[in-house]
């Protein structure tokens, strides 16, 4: 069965430094999204990409975060500095017939 | 703008028992409405989702749920509780609206089965 991979599965990093986290979401979907879980806290929607563009982003998703989708298959996620409070695991989804499937998530620590 | 209330961040029950988790949400006009399930140190797994037509949804691992419009609620439940339930629980809301549509979660509810 088809799934949505993440690489890496967990990525330490110091504050102030760029992190590119990929996603390979199922190949025939076309809506793609990031979220954001902190610890202890609700799965956050950050941004969603359809057609090669942002189709909408909430208030988190900042000039810190950037997505792109580089070729036929990647899906990435960029923080160009990255703050404390951006440690969170980090989702991304694909998505068919309004059904949203998840990846198994990188977990982000910033220190 | 769309919200999603889970009433109890944690639910216990024994195996064999019936589940219940309580799910409310916020929305101009019905919304789209959708359970997952999430499993220590893996990502979400959608268990059943409401768009259309009949109100009782049945989903994966014998789990169904039933959306009720005037009572703004999208309750999951199982009859009998297994182990292999454990696991924290999403209720999940997106707009009706085609496109990208993005999904508004709830808190989660953390299910504990007990032997």
């Amino acid at each position: 069965e088809p799934e949505v991979t993440q690489t890496p599965s967990h990525q330490v990093t110091q504050m102030g430094q760029e992190v590119i986290l990929r996603c390979v979401p199922i190949s025939n979907h076309l809506y793609f999204y990031w979220y954001r879980q902190i610890l202890g806290q609700k799965v956050e929607f950050l941004v969603s990409f359809y057609n090669n563009e942002i189709s909408e982003k909430s208030e988190i998703f900042d000039d810190q975060f950037s997505v792109e989708r580089p070729d036929g298959s990647n899906f990435t996620l960029k923080i160009r500095s990255t703050k404390l409070e951006d440690s969170a695991m980090y989702f991304c989804a694909s998505c068919l017939n309004r059904e949203q499937y998840f990846g198994p998530g990188t977990r982000l620590t910033v220190t | 703008a769309q919200s999603v209330t889970q009433l109890g961040s944690h639910v216990s029950v024994s195996e064999g028992a019936l589940v219940l988790l309580r799910c409310n949400y916020s929305s101009s006009v019905p919304p789209y409405l959708f359970w997952y399930v999430q499993y220590p140190n893996q990502g979400l797994q959608l268990l059943l989702k409401y768009t259309t037509g009949a109100t009782l949804v049945k989903g994966i691992n014998g789990f169904e749920a039933e959306f009720k419009k005037s009572e703004t609620s999208f309750h999951l439940t199982k009859p009998s509780a297994h182990m292999s339930d454990a696991a924290e629980y999403f209720c999940a809301v997106s707009d009706r609206i085609q496109g990208a549509q993005k999904l508004v979660f709830g808190q989660g509810t953390r299910l504990t089965i007990n032997p």
